[in-house]
């Protein structure tokens, strides 16, 4: 079976300051990872995925996540938030190399304040 | 712009009634994938088409169907509809099945999505 637990339901940090985003994951196969990104009233939008290629994966828009596979982890940070970051953020979890369907977190509505 | 668009974009009804939401996939893409998203339940899974054929089924009540043409576009039906119905409802779309050397990581794209109103 596989779940995916974002930590914070809200987050809200000052522009410029450092994002954390926390999700964890427990999977029985070996997991693909993602983050998507939603902007209101817009649609999903990928912003990382985890290849196994390197743990640490950087994404677009400054993202980055840290795939850490003894803590069943893969945060989202970025060193400096700006205001059009404000978006509901969602932490995926699926089986490598199996299909099927993907399994979102609940969501972190992330504010910018300025 | 993923590629993957959807129609209609808004839709208002009435509880009992039935409507049909259109997915397009990406060019190339076979698998199709629905997915709702509601207040209390998030974003789940609700059924994925591979070349026709569907090929898994997650939290699909009976009261909704779907099919994936020849042409690869897609229909999800919603009939009897109810209150609880209000959400929004995601297409995606993917390269194969989200497995092979094509895309083993199971990588999907979506549509802006069609809100669902039932008054």
């Amino acid at each position: 079976a596989q779940s995916v637990t974002q930590l914070d339901s809200h987050v809200s940090v000052s522009e410029g300051t450092p994002v954390l985003l926390r999700c964890n994951y427990s999977s029985s196969y070996s997991p693909s990872l993602f983050w998507y990104v939603q902007h209101p009233n817009k649609g999903l939008q990928l912003l990382l995925k985890y290849t196994s290629a390197a743990t640490l994966v950087k994404g677009i828009n400054g993202f980055e996540a840290e795939f850490k596979k003894s803590e069943t982890s893969f945060h989202l940070t970025k060193p400096s938030a700006h205001m059009s970051d404000a978006a509901e953020y969602f932490c995926v979890v699926t089986r490598y190399n199996q299909g099927g369907k993907l399994i979102f977190g609940q969501g972190t509505e992330l504010s910018v304040k300025p | 712009d993923s590629g993957v668009t959807q129609t209609p974009k808004h839709l208002i009804t009435a509880t009992g009634q039935r409507v049909t939401l259109r997915c397009s996939p990406r060019s190339g893409d076979l698998s199709v994938y629905w997915y709702q998203q509601s207040l209390d339940q998030g974003l789940q899974f609700l059924i994925q088409y591979y070349n026709g054929e569907e090929r898994a089924k997650g939290n699909i009540l009976e009261r909704f169907s779907a099919q994936q043409f020849p042409d690869l576009h897609s229909e999800l039906n919603l009939s009897s509809l109810e209150l609880g119905d209000s959400a929004l409802y995601f297409c995606a779309s993917s390269v194969g099945g989200g497995l092979g050397v094509q895309n083993p990581y199971n990588e999907q794209f979506f549509g802006p999505g069609t809100r669902l109103t039932v008054l």
